[in-house]
């Protein structure tokens, strides 16, 4: 089936330390997302690209970092210069940058700090 | 930014009609109306979306307001599954990107 496939379910950081978030997607999507979950709270846009080889900042990009070398991945880098790390992480597509059709989310990565 | 206001939580017993509401008064004239759902530790979920008429799918309608500044999604039937955070969400065009501006959400209890 079609979806979007994030990796790993939870993941482990130690201070000081870069971790990389991935998700894959076989919808045949051009756009894709990276969102931050706190508990309690709604998702906040991190990074997003619409089409490969382009990315833009979202809201909260200070720490983080993407690549968008292939259609299907977009990989977001949590580095050691977000202080806060901690949260729930979405990726999710869409099929056009400009269009009004919904978004298909992963089942997300839970971040937490060692 | 287009912002949206909801109720932090409603409950809603079993096999009766659930009304959540969103406010949504700076709404632009082209902007489409999102509805998502998110059960505990999962993505969100699609639920429904619409521009100006009422809107029909097999999870929910969607009524939206004649002057479009409120809506309403409808679950005609809530079963314990529908229990999750539902986020009413506009797209934001203001800085000339197309991106989703997700509020706190409804949290809806269902009770048996």
């Amino acid at each position: 089936d079609g979806g979007i496939t994030q990796s790993p379910k939870y993941l482990f950081r130690k201070e000081g330390q870069n971790v990389t978030l991935s998700c894959e997607q076989n919808l045949n999507h051009d756009a894709m997302y990276w969102y931050r979950q706190d508990p309690g709270q709604g998702l906040r846009l991190i990074y997003y690209s619409q089409i490969v080889n382009d990315f833009q900042k979202g809201d909260i990009a200070e720490g983080y970092s993407v690549s968008r070398e292939k259609k299907e991945s977009f990989p977001l880098t949590v580095t050691s210069a977000q202080k806060n790390p901690t949260a729930f992480y979405l990726c999710a597509s869409s099929t056009d940058r400009g269009s009004n059709q919904p978004q298909h989310f992963g089942d997300g990565t839970r971040l937490s700090i060692l | 930014d287009a912002k949206t206001t909801q109720p932090n939580s409603m409950e809603s017993n079993e096999e009766e009609p659930v009304h959540l509401p969103c406010n949504h008064s700076t709404i632009s004239g082209t902007d489409y109306i999102h509805w998502y759902r998110q059960l505990p530790s999962q993505g969100p979920e699609y639920v429904i979306h619409g521009l100006t008429s009422n809107v029909n799918n097999r999870m929910a309608s969607l009524a939206i307001a004649e002057d479009r500044k409120s809506s309403t999604l409808i679950l005609h039937r809530a079963t314990l599954r529908d229990a999750a955070v539902y986020y009413c969400i506009l797209r934001d065009r203001t800085s000339g990107t197309y991106k989703y501006i997700f509020g706190t959400g409804t949290r809806l209890k269902v009770l048996a």
